[in-house]
């Protein structure tokens, strides 16, 4: 079955960097665009970001342009997600998704990852 | 971008009536639209892709309808494990849009 699980919970300073992690298991993983999400306290949910992880081409939301960067390593089919320059604002449940299927949502999640940026 | 607007916000409701969430898309998004739901403290799971397409294991008491600019989410017969927050979200072109979501209570 499919699996994604992410990196543990992250407390960042102000101005730091956080680098989540999203193991995939149980389908191909180059074969699937894999989807950030982020989700404020209390909020709705965010599209953060997509990458291919067969090519490793992104495309990022206008909003995080210049702070997100979207990687992966297919050696051990893990997609990362790194947001820079955290503000307050940026504390989030952060989750990576996998579009099964062009167009039609996010049948896989991650469980979620809490950043807390505080100083 | 595509700009979602759901209503209501949030909704109380008894055990089997029917509930409906209506979603509105800024621009025809033919019928590339995905409705989740999300409990406190978990993921969101996807209920009905592309307008009216039930996921598989989803039981038959939701539904969704709509295509271009109006879309609708139906719950038959509401059950107590229905209480959920839930969110459409459009997906024709990037970047993908959610709505601001519908918390379903218990009335």
């Amino acid at each position: 079955q499919v699996q994604l699980v992410q990196s543990g919970a992250e407390v960042k300073k102000p101005g730091a960097s956080v680098k989540v992690s999203c193991k995939a298991s149980g389908y191909t993983f180059t074969g699937y665009y894999m989807h950030w999400v982020r989700q404020a306290p209390g909020q709705g949910l965010e599209w953060m970001g997509r990458i291919n992880p067969n090519s490793g081409g992104t495309n990022y939301a206008q909003k995080f342009q210049g702070r997100v960067t979207m990687t992966r390593d297919t050696s051990i089919s893990t997609a990362y997600m790194e947001l820079s320059r955290l503000r307050s604002d940026d504390t989030a449940v952060y989750y990576c998704a996998r579009e099964a299927q062009p167009h039609s949502g996010y049948e896989d999640w991650g469980q979620g990852t809490l950043v807390t940026v505080s100083s | 971008d595509i700009q979602m607007t759901q209503s209501p916000s949030s909704l109380s409701a008894s055990v089997g009536d029917r509930v409906t969430i209506t979603c509105q898309a800024s621009q025809d998004i033919s019928n590339y639209l995905n409705w989740y739901q999300q409990k406190p403290g978990k993921a969101p799971k996807l209920l009905i892709y592309d307008a009216s397409n039930l996921e598989t294991g989803v039981p038959s008491r939701f539904s969704g309808s709509g295509s271009g600019t109006d879309f609708t989410f139906t719950i038959s017969s509401l059950q107590p494990e229905d209480i959920a927050t839930y969110y459409c979200q459009q997906y024709d072109n990037l970047p993908p849009a959610f709505g601001q979501g519908t918390k379903l209570e218990i009335k």
